[in-house]
């Protein structure tokens, strides 16, 4: 099946640094990509729409000059959280839609932050 | 706006029986998809389950099935015969095909199998 890769993992970082995560489509290419944010014991919340040559959707309450996408390519998207504070500490998924895949949308094995 | 409620945030089922872990969804769009996922403690997104909203039959996969009652409005996922495995987080999700691919999240269930 498709897979989608983050990078990395976890982070550790402190407070005030700016943290990248990237997400990949390994075998597909997608024009669009999903950024959600999973904090402890919630369910997934959509941050953003990664669109491949376009700016990125925020969806509303999502300040986009501290959550920066950048849709590089039709294979990589990248989420940069600026200044990190602690209440950013969160688990970040990406997901991408593999068209002709059926209806299937392909995640990303997520990304915890901790900021201290 | 769409919205996916999921009443139940934890249900405790004994190995080898069967649960159904509720789903209920609105939406005034024709043309939507249902989606149930399983995320274990690791953090990933497990695709276990689709139903369209055009679909005549209700989706099985495996041991996964989902009771979809369109007047309702539900989409009730039914694990049979559980397994210590089984044991995770599970949401509902909906795709409105008028929003691209977007997916909204239901609240969870968190599933614990009894040995």
């Amino acid at each position: 099946g498709a897979v989608v890769s983050q990078h990395p993992s976890w982070v550790i970082c402190k407070s005030g640094t700016s943290v990248k995560i990237e997400c990949r489509s390994l075998d597909f290419q997608a024009t669009t990509m999903f950024w959600y944010r999973q904090f402890p014991k919630q369910s997934l919340m959509l941050m953003a729409t990664s669109n491949e040559g376009s700016k990125a959707t925020y969806e509303q309450g999502v300040e986009k000059d501290k959550f920066l996408i950048n849709h590089a390519s039709l294979t990589l998207s990248t989420l940069t959280v600026t200044s990190a504070h602690p209440e950013d500490s969160s688990f970040y998924i990406c997901s991408a839609p593999r068209l002709g895949a059926g209806n299937e949308q392909f995640f990303g094995p997520g990304t915890r932050l901790t900021v201290l | 706006a769409q919205k996916i409620t999921q009443t139940q945030p934890g249900m405790f089922v004994q190995e080898k029986e069967a649960v159904t872990l509720d789903c209920t969804y609105d939406t005034s769009d024709p043309s939507y998809g249902l989606f149930w996922y399983k995320q274990p403690s690791s953090g990933e997104m497990i695709f276990l389950i689709y139903q369209g909203s055009y679909d005549q039959q209700n989706a099985t996969e495996g041991r996964y099935s989902l009771n979809f009652q369109k007047a309702r409005k539900s989409a009730n996922l039914v694990i049979s015969a559980s397994q210590l495995g089984d044991s995770a987080m599970y949401f509902c999700a909906m795709r409105d095909h008028n929003a691209g691919n977007m997916l909204t999240f239901g609240g969870g269930t968190r599933l614990m199998v009894k040995p």
